[in-house]
C-alpha cells in the first residue's frame, strides 16, 4: 500500500459546527503533516507529529485540533471555523521527519465554511 | 528561514516540445531537492528528487539538474504530452530544517 487516503474529499460546514478530517496511511511512515493550500497557492504546513508525538504547530489559530491516534492514523478536529478557513486541506506522510526522503500526500478534503 | 523561487509561473508549450522550470533557492546547507506535480483535484505527487551528492538524475522523460554553487535546481521534462500539464512545485530542504519550503509553483500547459 503507497497511498495516503483521506476522508471525507468534499465538507460544508457551518460556522458552529464541528467536524474531523481523517488521514490513514499503512507504509510505515513515522511522520505525518496536515498542510492547508488555498486556490494557485502552494501547500501551508499547519502541523508535524513524529513518532505520534506533535513536533511542530505553526502558529495555527486553536480552532484546528490535530490528533495523532496510532502511527497510521491522523485526525483534524475542526470547530467554529470562519469562511477564510475554506481551502484543501492536505494530509501527508513520510518515513522520517528528520531524513531526506519525499512527501506522500493525499488527495485531500476540499472544505467549505458557510 | 529558506527563500525560494521558482520560474516561471506559467509555462506553455506544445505537445512534443521541452519545458523547463527553475527553483532558486537561498540555504547553502540545503541537501534534498524534490519536485511536485499537482493535477487538478489531487495532492501534490513526488515525481522526481535530488540529493546534494548528485549533480543531475533522469527518469524517463523527466530530469532534475543541481547547481549547488549557484543554488538552484531545474526541473526537466521533454517530449511534453497533454497529460504533463498541471502545477509543479519545488520543495528544497534545509539541512537545518526538518521541513521543505515549498515555490510558488509554476502552471504547465500543453497544447496537443
Amino acid at each position: 500500500d503507497t497511498e495516503v487516503t483521506q476522508t471525507p474529499k468534499h465538507l460544508v460546514m457551518g460556522m458552529t459546527n464541528k467536524k474531523s478530517l481523517k488521514c490513514e496511511q499503512h507504509m510505515g511512515h513515522r511522520a505525518m503533516y496536515w498542510y492547508k493550500q488555498k486556490a494557485k497557492k502552494p501547500p501551508e504546513l499547519m502541523f508535524v507529529y513524529s513518532y505520534e508525538k506533535l513536533s511542530i504547530n505553526e502558529s495555527v489559530p486553536s480552532r484546528f485540533s490535530p490528533e495523532c491516534p496510532n502511527s497510521s492514523l491522523l485526525n483534524l478536529h475542526l470547530h467554529a471555523l470562519q469562511p477564510e478557513d475554506s481551502a484543501l486541506y492536505l494530509c501527508a506522510s513520510s518515513q522520517d521527519q528528520g531524513l531526506d526522503y519525499g512527501y506522500t500526500f493525499g488527495s485531500g478534503t476540499r472544505l467549505t465554511v458557510v | 528561514g529558506e527563500n525560494v523561487e521558482q520560474h516561471p509561473s506559467t509555462l506553455s508549450v506544445q505537445e512534443g516540445d521541452s519545458a523547463v522550470i527553475k527553483c532558486t533557492y537561498s540555504d547553502s546547507a540545503s541537501n534534498y531537492f524534490p519536485w511536485y506535480k499537482q493535477e487538478l483535484g489531487k495532492g501534490p505527487q513526488l515525481i522526481i528528487d535530488i540529493r546534494s551528492n548528485v549533480g543531475e538524475k533522469k527518469d524517463q522523460r523527466i530530469a532534475v539538474t543541481l547547481n549547488k554553487t549557484a543554488k538552484h535546481f531545474s526541473l526537466h521534462i521533454t517530449e511534453t504530452q497533454p497529460e504533463d500539464s498541471a502545477v509543479y512545485f519545488c520543495a528544497p530542504k534545509s539541512g537545518g530544517s526538518y521541513i521543505p519550503t515549498f515555490g510558488r509553483g509554476t502552471s504547465l500547459i500543453v497544447h496537443p
